[in-house]
């Protein structure tokens, strides 16, 4: 099945610091989300992105699907940013298959 | 407008009981899907449905498990007997969209 990684798999910041979250896939993929976890395990979703580039406040991604990677970017962090993050990637029908995440710890 | 719901919120059984977790998923979508979440091995998909038709459940741990979907707005996932390995945090999730999913709060179960 298909391979999904994500790094790095821990991360601590100070707060206001900016951080870039990588994550790659071994096959071609029809579309891919990225997820927060929050410390009370809501998973919440931040990004629908099969391709290109998305933004949303502080939190951007981009997917480049024909080089099998994905990255989501968060500027000036907050300590409400801290959790752990998912990218989760549909091959075909409707499975996801979920990455191992990034722990994002943003200290004050 | 209404997330996913599921119920319980938490569920403390102990071994051998039937545990029956419930899931509502967001009015007009099709599509729902049952996961399980544990350190050990992340997020796996149990089973998902189509228009409340299963499609997949490759990720059925065994026969203990078992997931029905009667209609477009209610689901359940039941383990029949429970066992301490079971003890995870399921969550529910539904979509209209291919590989756009919404999930649930999830239930985090404890077996003794």
């Amino acid at each position: 099945g298909i391979q999904v990684e994500q790094s790095p798999p821990d991360l601590i910041l100070q707060e206001g610091a900016n951080s870039t979250l990588r994550c790659n896939f071994s096959d071609s993929v029809n579309n891919l989300q990225w997820f927060h976890q929050n410390p009370w395990g809501q998973l919440i979703n931040l990004f629908y992105i099969p391709s290109g580039t998305k933004q949303n406040g502080r939190l951007s991604a981009t997917t480049v699907a024909t080089e099998r990677y994905s990255l989501l970017y968060i500027s000036s962090s907050q300590t409400t940013d801290s959790g752990v993050y998912f990218c989760a990637v549909l091959v075909t029908g409707n499975q996801f298959y979920f990455g191992t995440g990034t722990s994002l710890t943003v200290i004050p | 407008d209404a997330g996913v719901i599921q119920s319980p919120r938490h569920e403390v059984t102990e071994m051998g009981q039937e545990v029956t977790l419930r899931c509502k998923p967001i009015s007009g979508h099709n599509s729902l899907f049952w996961y399980r979440q544990t350190m050990m091995r992340g997020l796996e998909l149990l089973i998902y449905f189509n228009n409340n038709v299963p499609i997949d459940d490759s990720g059925m741990p065994e026969d203990r498990f078992s997931a029905k979907m009667p209609n477009a707005s209610f689901s359940t996932l039941k383990i029949q007997p429970s066992e301490p390995r079971d003890s995870a945090v399921y969550f529910c999730a539904s979509s209209l969209t291919p590989g756009r999913q919404y999930f649930g709060p999830g239930t985090r179960l404890t077996v003794t």
